[in-house]
């Protein structure tokens, strides 16, 4: 079965810092979505990629694609502290179904 | 509009009883999934419907578990004889073909068995 991998688990960063988070597939990806999730909150969709090399920015978070190494990363620049919170990685199941396969998530923290 | 919505947000209940979780989908979506997000780890998928049918039951954990869909609206998720290892927030999510298939998720129910 097909399973994502984020790295790093946790991530604390000084606020105004750039920062990383992958998430690497054990299959080919044939999408990647790319979700925040707050504590109580459920997942607020950030952005999805469909195309590998494919990249999408939304005001400081630019999401890319690398089909080949079948992995996705997401980048922050010049952090803040409402950019805090459990970001999730998930991708289209194979097989055709439509469910999505999560990754474990990478917490991240801001301090100000 | 309206977003997905959940109730209740959170349920306490005492092992061994009876649960129903309910999800409200954005209206129009023909889609709707079940996943379950337990301490530490990330999301299990459950069921997926499809209207009122549901083509993939794969991720239910045991027949405890169940859920159905009536007029390509609600479901209701329930849980029979719950044990501690139940506790979990659950989420629920839809789906349309028109904004190509992204999920939109509620904001759960956290439940916790004692």
């Amino acid at each position: 079965s097909q399973e994502l991998e984020q790295s790093p688990q946790s991530l604390i960063v000084q606020e105004g810092k750039n920062l990383t988070i992958n998430c690497t597939s054990s299959k080919t990806l044939y999408g990647l979505y790319w979700y925040k999730q707050k504590y109580g909150e459920g997942l607020i969709f950030l952005m999805m990629l469909q195309k590998g090399g494919e990249e999408k920015s939304h005001e400081k978070i630019t999401a890319k694609l690398d089909e080949k190494k079948q992995q996705s990363s997401l980048h922050i620049t010049a952090s803040q502290p409402s950019h805090a919170g459990i970001y999730l990685c998930g991708a289209p199941h194979q097989g055709g179904s439509e469910k999505l396969v999560f990754g474990k998530g990478t917490k991240l923290t801001v301090n100000p | 509009g309206a977003g997905v919505s959940q109730s209740p947000s959170n349920k306490v209940t005492e092992k061994g009883k009876d649960v129903e979780l309910r999800c409200d989908p954005i209206s129009g979506h023909t889609a709707l999934y079940w996943y379950r997000q337990r301490l530490g780890q990330g999301l299990e998928f459950l069921i997926y419907f499809q209207g009122n049918s549901a083509p993939d039951k794969s991720g239910l954990p045991s027949d405890r578990f169940s859920a159905e869909r009536t007029g390509e609206s609600v479901s209701t998720l329930t849980i029979q004889r719950t044990q501690q290892e139940d506790s979990a927030v659950y989420l629920c999510a839809s789906s349309s073909y028109l904004s190509s298939y992204e999920q939109y998720f509620g904001p759960g129910t956290r439940l916790t068995v004692t």
